[in-house]
């Protein structure tokens, strides 16, 4: 069984404090993605990694994909209160690319105090 | 908005009855997904179609749960019998390619 971990779980840090996200696993992804969820509603795509060693640029955030594609990061640069939520990896495990099926982590949840 | 739209929003239902939610994905999207998301996790996969037929189911979906396509366009979810272990929330998701998959809001099912 595929299996993503993220850590850390939780993290309150001050508005305009640096902070990283990551994303691990044994397993090879075909790609890797990240979303951030705001409670009660449905996750919302930030951005698809496909290529080991890609990095990605999007705003204030910046993802990597590990050079094997068994893990990604997500660092965030001066953060705002509105960065607050859950952010979650998810990967296309290999031979799924018939369906597209997703395997999630369990999520970071993440709280910016003003 | 993402497009895809869930119906209902919430769902608050005594143990043993059934219950029924809806999903309109992306019009031009051929991919659907269900997920199902506990407090504290991150979502899991339950059943996925292309068009309108079901070609993947988890072993998560007992018995009890059934996923339709009808046409190709909006799914249904149904659960018989609920449990309190059914308590949850119901994610829809929409591709074109599989690739890139577009959440919606989701329902929350209570199931008391």
């Amino acid at each position: 069984t595929q299996l993503l971990e993220q850590s850390p779980q939780f993290l309150s840090i001050q508005e305009g404090e640096n902070l990283t996200v990551y994303c691990n696993s044994s397993s090879v992804f075909s790609s890797l993605q990240w979303y951030r969820q705001e409670p009660g509603e449905g996750p919302v795509l930030l951005v698809t990694v496909v290529t080991g060693g890609e990095v990605k640029k999007l705003k204030r955030l910046t993802f990597q994909f590990g050079d094997a594609r068994k893990d990604s990061s997500l660092h965030i640069t001066a953060a705002q209160p509105g960065d607050t939520g859950l952010y979650l990896c998810a990967g296309g495990p290999r031979g799924s690319s018939n369906t597209g099926k997703l395997i999630f982590g369990q999520g970071t949840t993440l709280q910016v105090k003003p | 908005d993402t497009g895809v739209s869930q119906d209902p929003r919430h769902k608050i239902t005594k143990r043993g009855q059934n219950v029924t939610f809806r999903c309109d994905p992306i019009s031009e999207h051929n991919r659907l997904y269900w997920y199902r998301q506990t407090l504290g996790q991150g979502p899991e996969f339950l059943t996925y179609f292309q068009n309108e037929a079901q070609l993947e189911k988890s072993r998560l979906l007992s018995d009890r749960f059934s996923a339709e396509r009808p046409k190709g366009s909006f799914s249904t979810l149904e659960i018989q019998r609920t449990e309190q272990g059914d308590s949850a929330m119901y994610l829809c998701a929409s591709s074109p390619t599989g690739d890139t998959q577009y959440f919606g809001p989701g329902t929350r099912l209570t199931v008391l």
